[in-house]
């Protein structure tokens, strides 16, 4: 199982981003993929949750702002970020469901830094 | 939303030690636990799932427990490759972190 994150950098509060995880390893339509982000030096929050069937979920401080979404042709999950807020400066990691809810294998991380 | 709070925040340890680390829910997340292991500079790696099933390719020095709304985590025979940060996650509603044990040497 391999998990490649891209897309990160510096971006302005208001503007848009698009990350993109490439998977390979496993049948990658089989299985929902999570982001999941970590600010500097703190812990670990969940952002966004796509089904095997493109049914979505969002943590309330994404909803609206955030969507998730998938090309299993392509074996490969994005997140676009709009209207984006220092606050959500982090590292944004990718990750395989495990089907209860956890996490079994995840990316390195992308860094998304947002300032004026 | 469920709140998982996670204790020690930071830990000292000395070589060949057991260590312990607890999480505990806002309430019952009927053992839909997940432990994960974050190395500086990484990213995190399962460890433990369903409280107590330990993820393929993990030591069987690590091992996990617990019910209800409390759980913990267990390090026999502490190495220097296990410094790291551990975290617990909540799947029992939505998921949910615990704010991370740091785990250091003596």
């Amino acid at each position: 199982v391999q998990l490649v994150e891209s897309g990160g950098g510096l971006v302005q509060p208001g503007k848009s981003l698009k990350l993109s995880c490439s998977a390979s390893g496993f049948t990658f339509s089989s299985y929902g993929m999570h982001w999941i982000r970590q600010a500097p030096g703190k812990g670990l929050d969940w952002v966004a949750y796509i089904s095997s069937s493109s049914g979505t979920v969002y943590a309330d401080a994404v909803k609206g702002r955030f969507t998730i979404s998938r090309d299993n042709a392509k074996n490969t999950l994005y997140l676009q970020l709009n209207s984006l807020k220092s606050e959500d400066t982090a590292i944004y990691y990718c990750a395989r469901s495990a089907g209860a809810g956890y996490f079994d294998y995840w990316g390195q991380g992308v860094m998304v830094t947002v300032s004026s | 939303d469920i709140q998982m709070t996670q204790s020690p925040a930071s830990l000292s340890a000395s070589l060949g030690e057991t260590v312990t680390i607890e999480c505990r829910a806002s309430e019952d997340i009927y053992n839909g636990l997940a432990w994960y292991q974050q190395k500086p500079g990484k990213s995190p790696q399962l460890l433990i799932y369903n409280a107590n099933s330990l993820h393929t390719g993990v030591p069987s020095r690590f091992s996990g427990s617990g019910s209800g709304t409390q759980y913990s985590l267990k390090i026999n025979s502490l190495q220097s490759e296990d410094v790291a940060s551990y975290f617990c996650q909540q799947y029992y509603n939505y998921r949910t972190f615990g704010g991370g044990t740091k785990l250091e040497l003596k």
